[in-house]
Protein backbone atom coordinates (compact mmCIF):
# COMPACT_ATOMS: atom_id res chain seq x y z
CA UNK A 1 0.00 0.00 0.00
CA UNK A 2 1.27 3.53 -1.11
CA UNK A 3 -1.19 5.24 1.74
CA UNK A 4 -1.78 8.87 1.11
CA UNK A 5 -0.31 10.59 -1.55
CA UNK A 6 0.47 14.01 -2.73
CA UNK A 7 1.86 15.71 -5.84
CA UNK A 8 3.43 18.02 -6.27
CA UNK A 9 5.66 18.36 -3.09
CA UNK A 10 6.41 21.96 -4.06
CA UNK A 11 4.98 24.25 -6.01
CA UNK A 12 5.31 28.30 -6.62
CA UNK A 13 2.28 30.57 -8.23
CA UNK A 14 1.80 33.85 -8.91
CA UNK A 15 -1.19 36.19 -7.79
CA UNK A 16 -3.74 34.73 -9.60
CA UNK A 17 -3.32 31.81 -11.15
CA UNK A 18 -4.95 28.85 -10.55
CA UNK A 19 -3.67 24.78 -9.68
CA UNK A 20 -4.83 21.86 -8.72
CA UNK A 21 -3.35 19.79 -5.31
CA UNK A 22 -3.36 16.10 -6.20
CA UNK A 23 -4.40 14.17 -3.34
CA UNK A 24 -5.20 9.85 -3.50
CA UNK A 25 -5.49 7.20 -1.45
CA UNK A 26 -5.75 3.47 -1.42
CA UNK A 27 -6.98 2.39 1.28
CA UNK A 28 -10.69 2.44 0.71
CA UNK A 29 -11.59 5.20 3.31
CA UNK A 30 -14.67 6.55 3.19
CA UNK A 31 -13.09 9.79 4.92
CA UNK A 32 -10.76 12.18 3.17
CA UNK A 33 -10.28 15.52 4.80
CA UNK A 34 -7.57 18.46 3.51
CA UNK A 35 -5.68 20.41 6.12
CA UNK A 36 -3.70 23.68 5.86
CA UNK A 37 -0.62 24.20 8.43
CA UNK A 38 0.54 27.83 9.00
CA UNK A 39 3.40 28.39 11.95
CA UNK A 40 1.99 28.99 15.21
CA UNK A 41 -1.42 27.71 14.39
CA UNK A 42 -1.60 24.30 13.77
CA UNK A 43 -3.62 22.03 11.43
CA UNK A 44 -7.05 23.69 10.31
CA UNK A 45 -9.20 22.01 8.12
CA UNK A 46 -10.02 23.51 4.71
CA UNK A 47 -12.57 20.52 2.95
CA UNK A 48 -13.81 17.32 3.51
CA UNK A 49 -15.61 14.23 2.48
CA UNK A 50 -16.98 11.41 4.02
CA UNK A 51 -17.64 9.54 0.29
CA UNK A 52 -17.60 9.77 -3.48
CA UNK A 53 -20.04 12.75 -4.33
CA UNK A 54 -20.32 14.27 -0.86
CA UNK A 55 -17.95 17.44 0.26
CA UNK A 56 -18.29 19.85 2.87
CA UNK A 57 -16.51 22.60 4.54
CA UNK A 58 -14.14 23.09 7.25
CA UNK A 59 -13.32 25.92 8.90
CA UNK A 60 -10.91 27.72 6.19
CA UNK A 61 -13.17 26.89 3.10
CA UNK A 62 -12.63 30.54 1.14
CA UNK A 63 -10.82 30.38 -2.17
CA UNK A 64 -10.65 26.75 -2.42
CA UNK A 65 -12.95 24.26 -4.12
CA UNK A 66 -13.16 20.52 -4.20
CA UNK A 67 -14.48 17.68 -5.46
CA UNK A 68 -15.01 14.11 -5.27
CA UNK A 69 -15.74 11.66 -7.50
CA UNK A 70 -14.20 8.66 -6.80
CA UNK A 71 -12.84 6.88 -3.49
CA UNK A 72 -9.71 6.83 -3.93
CA UNK A 73 -9.16 10.97 -4.97
CA UNK A 74 -9.65 14.28 -3.14
CA UNK A 75 -7.97 17.27 -5.22
CA UNK A 76 -7.99 20.61 -4.14
CA UNK A 77 -8.34 23.44 -5.96
CA UNK A 78 -7.41 26.84 -5.67
CA UNK A 79 -9.11 29.26 -7.75
CA UNK A 80 -7.52 32.68 -8.54
CA UNK A 81 -4.29 32.45 -5.44
CA UNK A 82 -3.21 35.09 -3.16
CA UNK A 83 -0.24 35.22 -1.01
CA UNK A 84 -2.41 34.42 1.89
CA UNK A 85 -2.61 31.05 0.54
CA UNK A 86 0.72 30.49 1.01
CA UNK A 87 1.01 27.43 3.20
CA UNK A 88 1.87 23.67 3.78
CA UNK A 89 -1.28 21.51 2.62
CA UNK A 90 -1.66 18.08 3.51
CA UNK A 91 -4.32 15.86 3.07
CA UNK A 92 -5.23 12.66 5.21
CA UNK A 93 -8.12 10.17 4.77
CA UNK A 94 -9.51 7.29 7.08
CA UNK A 95 -12.65 5.05 8.05
CA UNK A 96 -15.36 6.73 8.24
CA UNK A 97 -17.70 3.85 10.29
CA UNK A 98 -15.80 1.48 12.77
CA UNK A 99 -16.77 0.52 16.16
CA UNK A 100 -14.74 1.70 19.39
CA UNK A 101 -14.32 5.52 18.78
CA UNK A 102 -12.75 7.50 16.28
CA UNK A 103 -10.22 6.00 13.96
CA UNK A 104 -6.74 7.31 13.21
CA UNK A 105 -6.05 9.45 10.17
CA UNK A 106 -3.40 9.00 7.82
CA UNK A 107 -1.79 11.67 6.29
CA UNK A 108 0.12 12.64 3.12
CA UNK A 109 3.64 14.06 3.26
CA UNK A 110 2.38 17.68 2.16
CA UNK A 111 2.42 19.99 -0.85
CA UNK A 112 4.72 23.55 0.17
CA UNK A 113 3.02 25.87 -1.71
CA UNK A 114 4.69 29.64 -2.36
CA UNK A 115 2.19 32.52 -3.63
CA UNK A 116 4.06 35.66 -5.26
CA UNK B 1 -17.06 25.26 20.10
CA UNK B 2 -14.94 22.27 20.67
CA UNK B 3 -11.17 23.04 20.57
CA UNK B 4 -7.38 21.98 22.17
CA UNK B 5 -5.10 23.65 24.03
CA UNK B 6 -1.53 22.95 24.64
CA UNK B 7 1.42 24.11 26.21
CA UNK B 8 3.26 26.41 24.00
CA UNK B 9 6.89 25.64 22.53
CA UNK B 10 9.59 25.93 21.99
CA UNK B 11 10.66 23.18 24.78
CA UNK B 12 14.79 21.92 24.45
CA UNK B 13 15.44 18.90 26.97
CA UNK B 14 18.85 17.11 26.59
CA UNK B 15 19.37 13.59 26.22
CA UNK B 16 17.60 11.59 29.03
CA UNK B 17 15.27 13.76 30.48
CA UNK B 18 11.56 13.54 31.39
CA UNK B 19 9.11 15.49 29.20
CA UNK B 20 5.58 16.33 29.62
CA UNK B 21 3.71 18.06 26.85
CA UNK B 22 0.20 19.46 28.31
CA UNK B 23 -2.81 19.25 26.30
CA UNK B 24 -6.41 19.95 28.03
CA UNK B 25 -9.34 20.12 25.34
CA UNK B 26 -12.95 21.77 25.23
CA UNK B 27 -15.63 19.23 24.17
CA UNK B 28 -19.76 19.03 24.41
CA UNK B 29 -19.61 15.23 23.81
CA UNK B 30 -16.74 12.75 24.69
CA UNK B 31 -13.82 12.80 22.39
CA UNK B 32 -11.68 10.51 20.92
CA UNK B 33 -8.17 12.44 21.56
CA UNK B 34 -4.48 12.20 20.09
CA UNK B 35 -1.38 12.94 19.51
CA UNK B 36 0.11 13.16 16.36
CA UNK B 37 3.79 13.56 15.67
CA UNK B 38 5.39 15.73 12.56
CA UNK B 39 9.16 15.15 12.36
CA UNK B 40 11.26 17.54 10.19
CA UNK B 41 10.07 17.54 6.58
CA UNK B 42 7.29 14.95 7.15
CA UNK B 43 3.42 14.85 7.50
CA UNK B 44 2.03 13.66 10.40
CA UNK B 45 1.79 10.09 11.93
CA UNK B 46 -0.30 9.00 14.91
CA UNK B 47 1.70 8.86 17.97
CA UNK B 48 -0.96 7.46 20.16
CA UNK B 49 -4.89 7.45 20.89
CA UNK B 50 -7.21 7.28 23.94
CA UNK B 51 -10.98 6.69 22.68
CA UNK B 52 -12.43 6.58 26.28
CA UNK B 53 -12.25 8.22 29.46
CA UNK B 54 -9.24 6.98 31.74
CA UNK B 55 -7.97 5.07 28.67
CA UNK B 56 -4.43 5.44 28.44
CA UNK B 57 -2.38 5.44 25.09
CA UNK B 58 1.36 3.94 24.66
CA UNK B 59 3.78 4.35 21.69
CA UNK B 60 7.61 4.05 21.38
CA UNK B 61 7.99 5.20 25.35
CA UNK B 62 5.44 7.86 25.12
CA UNK B 63 2.05 7.69 27.20
CA UNK B 64 -1.25 9.38 27.55
CA UNK B 65 -4.04 9.23 30.40
CA UNK B 66 -7.70 10.45 28.90
CA UNK B 67 -8.48 12.14 32.00
CA UNK B 68 -12.45 13.32 32.03
CA UNK B 69 -12.19 14.95 35.09
CA UNK B 70 -9.57 17.26 34.09
CA UNK B 71 -10.16 17.45 30.72
CA UNK B 72 -6.79 16.47 29.91
CA UNK B 73 -4.53 14.18 27.97
CA UNK B 74 -0.67 15.16 29.01
CA UNK B 75 2.16 13.63 26.79
CA UNK B 76 4.69 12.22 28.30
CA UNK B 77 8.59 10.36 27.98
CA UNK B 78 10.24 9.15 30.83
CA UNK B 79 14.03 9.62 29.19
CA UNK B 80 13.75 11.99 25.76
CA UNK B 81 16.09 10.56 22.65
CA UNK B 82 17.87 13.84 20.25
CA UNK B 83 15.62 11.34 17.94
CA UNK B 84 12.46 12.42 19.21
CA UNK B 85 12.82 16.27 18.25
CA UNK B 86 9.36 16.96 16.28
CA UNK B 87 6.43 18.50 16.73
CA UNK B 88 3.56 17.12 18.23
CA UNK B 89 0.37 17.70 18.20
CA UNK B 90 -2.49 17.38 20.47
CA UNK B 91 -5.81 16.62 18.63
CA UNK B 92 -9.87 15.53 19.32
CA UNK B 93 -12.42 14.11 17.26
CA UNK B 94 -16.27 14.02 18.50
CA UNK B 95 -17.56 10.42 17.25
CA UNK B 96 -20.83 9.94 16.46
CA UNK B 97 -23.28 7.37 16.58
CA UNK B 98 -20.50 5.14 14.85
CA UNK B 99 -19.17 7.39 12.13
CA UNK B 100 -16.08 9.82 12.12
CA UNK B 101 -15.75 12.95 13.01
CA UNK B 102 -13.31 15.76 11.93
CA UNK B 103 -9.86 16.33 13.83
CA UNK B 104 -9.54 19.02 15.99
CA UNK B 105 -6.05 20.60 16.18
CA UNK B 106 -3.70 22.11 18.97
CA UNK B 107 -1.23 24.34 17.94
CA UNK B 108 1.61 22.22 18.26
CA UNK B 109 4.53 22.28 20.32
CA UNK B 110 8.15 21.42 19.09
CA UNK B 111 10.45 19.64 20.48
CA UNK B 112 13.92 20.05 20.93
CA UNK B 113 16.86 16.95 21.91
CA UNK B 114 20.24 17.93 22.56
CA UNK B 115 22.88 15.49 23.20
Amino acid sequence: NAGVTQTPKFQVLKTGQSMTLQCAQDMNHEYMSWYRQDPGMGLRLIHYSVGAGITDQGEVPNGYNVSRSTTEDFPLRLLSAAPSQTSVYFCASSLLRSGGGAREQFFGPGTRLTVL
Amino acid sequence: GDSVTQMEGPVTLSEEAFLTINCTYTATGYPSLFWYVQYPGEGLQLLLKATKADDKGSNKGFEATYRKETTSFHLEKGSVQVSDSAVYFCALSMYYGGSQGNLIFGKGTKLSVKP
